[in-house]
């Protein structure tokens, strides 16, 4: 499809596992952005790609969380030693360029349940 | 509206009349603000973006409004439609520096038969 791609929709895991969620931008699409969405809440920034520039960590809430960005396009945040606190749904938006006046363009989520 | 804690505002309109959602966001310096549709288990679907150089903007069926002034921002949905019910955030950004969104927590508009 033409739009942001996010596997598994759904993740269901016990506390203290690791798990990796994968987001496949929209083609061309050279930014790309993780946030988390508890419920009921906006969206909270976990970490942005621009090309092949150094990512901004700045919203990741622990060094428990970490994600990659391979050949510029397939990204995967994972999360380890999981937590009860860690279950929200993490989206995946992606935009054209690294200005900050692009529009960005999300996927459907990972629905993430912390046992 | 914006709302502290896990209670979003909640609009109800009659399908077919205008809705009015509105949001105040937080910093003097954003420039460039995006409103966004979210249905339930579906991601925040893009609807229209307004840069600070510009205190209108139309779509279709939907218009935003930007009052620098007193850092507040509207969107106006024109005949609404059931399709229309989802939760709405407006998004706002600092184009000099920073390359996240900041979201606000977004409101509910229920569309009545």
């Amino acid at each position: 499809g033409a739009g942001v791609s996010q596997s598994p929709s759904n993740k269901v895991t016990e506390k203290g596992k690791d798990v990796e969620l994968r987001c496949d931008p929209i083609s061309g699409h050279t930014a790309l952005y993780w946030y988390r969405q508890s419920l009921g809440q906006g969206l909270e920034f976990l970490i942005y790609f621009q090309g092949n520039s150094a990512p901004d960590k700045s919203g990741l809430p622990s060094d428990r969380f970490s994600a990659e960005r391979t050949g510029g396009s397939v990204s995967t945040l994972t999360i380890q030693r999981t937590q009860q606190e860690d279950s929200a749904v993490y989206l995946c938006a992606s935009s054209l360029g690294s200005g900050g006046n692009q529009p960005q363009h999300f996927g459907d989520g990972t629905r993430l349940s912390i046992l | 509206g914006e709302s502290v804690g896990l209670h979003l505002p909640t609009l109800s309109v009659q399908e077919g009349d205008n809705s009015i959602i509105n949001c105040a966001y937080s910093n003097s310096a954003s420039d460039y603000f995006i409103w966004y549709k979210q249905e339930s288990g579906k991601g925040p679907q893009f609807i229209i973006d307004i840069r600070s150089n510009m205190d209108k903007r139309q779509g279709q069926r939907v218009t935003v409004l930007l009052n620098k002034t007193v850092k507040h921002l509207s969107l106006q949905i024109a005949a609404t439609q059931p399709g229309d019910s989802a939760v709405y955030f407006c998004a706002e950004i600092y184009s000099g520096s920073a390359r996240q969104l900041t979201f606000g927590s977004g409101t509910q508009l229920t569309v009545l038969p």
